[in-house]
């Protein structure tokens, strides 16, 4: 079975200073990687996921995160955060085959980002 | 396009009161359809998964049960509620093909008291 770790449950950052949120896997199978953002009271939104090719992958909102098999890993990063990016962000994997698509998350780490 | 909606967004409920949630998706067709639970600082734990009418699979042993009674509908039901149910419940859905992500609706945040 899989496992996520995300090794920060928060991270305070001031604006535009540079963030890295990280995460690391577990798993004896190849897996799809994925970063979830949480605003409060809402669902999961889709920042970026990585399924194969480029291990550099970009999403929204100026958000990147690249995969490393060797130290499985897939930290997410943004050069320059602002006060909207206060959130809470889930890592999560799931197994690049079989029937059921079952996303495994982290804890999550709350990304506070003060003025 | 594809939507999921999700209700109550809110709910308080007694000890020992039932529990149903409702979860339906629109704009595709047999998707598998999960609910979870975000208890706080804990992530997101996977309570049940479904791959098509009347299939369901738990993962966590509990008082909670769910069903799908139509291709595109997952309810999420108790007859008893206990204290610990408390929590944020996610509906979520994602396509058959391998490679897609799961969307997830807005929640609903259930308080037993």
């Amino acid at each position: 079975a899989q496992s996520v770790t995300q090794l920060d449950s928060q991270v305070p950052v001031f604006e535009e200073a540079p963030v890295e949120l990280r995460c690391n896997y577990s798993s004896s199978v190849s897996v799809y990687l994925f970063w979830y953002v949480q605003y409060p009271n809402q669902g999961l939104q889709l920042l970026l996921k990585y399924l194969s090719g480029s291990t550099l992958v970009k999403g929204i909102n100026g958000f990147e995160a690249e995969f490393n098999k060797s130290q499985t890993s897939f930290h997410l990063r943004k050069p320059s955060v602002h006060i909207s990016d206060t959130a809470e962000y889930f890592c999560a994997v799931s197994l690049s085959s079989g029937s059921a698509r079952q996303l495994t998350f982290g804890s999550g780490t709350q990304l506070t980002v003060l003025p | 396009s594809q939507t999921i909606h999700q209700w109550p967004a809110t709910l308080v409920q007694p000890v020992g009161s039932p529990l149903s949630l409702e979860c339906t998706v629109e704009g595709t067709s047999n998707p598998n359809l999960y609910w979870y639970r975000q208890a706080a600082g804990r992530g997101l734990q996977l309570l049940f998964y479904s791959v098509g009418i009347g299939q369901i699979s738990s993962e966590v042993p509990q008082n909670l049960s769910a069903s799908r009674p139509q291709d595109r509908q997952f309810i999420l039901s108790s007859k008893k509620l206990l204290l610990s149910d408390s929590g944020f419940y996610l509906c979520a859905w994602s396509a058959l093909t391998p490679n897609t992500e799961a969307f997830f609706g807005q929640g609903t945040r259930l308080t037993v008291v």
